[in-house]
C-alpha cells in the first residue's frame, strides 16, 4: 500500500515560518490534505491539492507540491502559539482508503 | 452548518463488555468512514460506509462491525473488549466517496479497564 512518511517533531519560535515536511509514495492522479489535530480534538481539514497542481495559498498557509519527489510541505507563516498541534499529512487515490502520515508535532515558543 | 457529532465523547468499559458508538455527519454527506487513533498505532482505519453499505473494509478483527442508515447516520460496534480497544475513535463524513475531503468529528474516547 501507499506510505505516507513525516517528520515527528517540529519546534519554532513565534513569529517565524513553519514548514512542515511530508512524502508519498502514490503516483497516480491523488489529492492531498493537511489537518490539524489540537489535544482532546479530532481532525481539522487545514487545505489540500490535487496532484496536477503545485502549489496552493491559502491566508496564512502555503501548500508546495513537488510531484517529481513526491514531496509535500506546508508553510506557516507567522507562526502563533495557537498553531501547536499535531499536523497530518494524507493521500487518497479515487476511492481507495486514504493513507494518513503518523503526524508532526509543532511546538511553538513565544 | 453542524459538524460532524459523535456520541458519547467519553466511554468507560470493562473487558468482555460491547460498546456501540454514534456518529452524524454534516448534513448532505452521505459517506461516513472510521478510524481508530491510538499513541502507538497512529490513525488506522476501520470501514467506510456509502448508500448504508461497506465500500472499504480495514484490518481488524470481526468484533469490530459498523453500519450506516438511510439518513447517512453511522454506528460502529465493538463486542467482547480488550484493554488494547482503549483508543479515540473517529468518525469522518464526506459528500461522497473517493476524493471528496474527509470532515473529522471530535471523537468517542473508549477507555477499556
Amino acid at each position: 500500500g501507499e506510505d505516507v512518511e513525516q517528520s515527528l517533531f517540529l519546534s519554532v519560535r513565534e513569529g517565524d515560518s513553519s514548514v512542515i515536511n511530508c512524502t508519498y509514495t502514490d503516483s497516480s492522479s491523488t489529492y492531498l490534505y493537511w489537518y490539524k489535530q489540537e489535544p482532546g480534538a479530532g481532525l481539522q481539514l487545514l487545505t489540500y491539492i490535487f496532484s496536477n497542481m503545485d502549489m496552493k495559498q491559502d491566508q496564512r498557509l502555503t501548500v508546495l507540491l513537488n510531484k517529481k519527489d513526491k514531496h509535500l510541505s506546508l508553510r506557516i507563516a507567522d507562526t502563533q502559539t495557537g498553531d501547536s498541534a499535531i499536523y497530518f499529512c494524507a493521500e487518497r487515490e479515487g476511492s481507495y482508503i486514504p493513507t494518513f502520515g503518523r503526524g508532526t508535532s509543532l511546538i511553538v515558543h513565544p | 452548518k453542524a459538524g460532524v457529532t459523535q456520541t458519547p465523547r467519553y466511554l468507560i468499559k470493562t473487558r468482555g463488555q460491547q460498546v456501540t458508538l454514534s456518529c452524524s455527519p454534516i448534513s448532505g454527506h452521505r459517506s461516513v468512514s472510521w478510524y481508530q487513533q491510538t499513541p502507538g498505532q497512529g490513525l488506522q482505519f476501520l470501514f467506510e460506509y456509502f448508500s448504508e453499505t461497506q465500500r472499504n473494509k480495514g484490518n481488524f478483527p470481526g468484533r469490530f462491525s459498523g453500519r450506516q442508515f438511510s439518513n447517512s447516520r453511522s454506528e460502529m460496534n465493538v463486542s467482547t473488549l480488550e484493554l488494547g480497544d482503549s483508543a479515540l475513535y473517529l468518525c469522518a463524513s464526506s459528500l461522497a466517496q473517493g476524493s471528496s475531503p474527509l470532515h473529522f468529528g471530535n471523537g468517542t474516547r473508549l477507555t477499556v479497564t
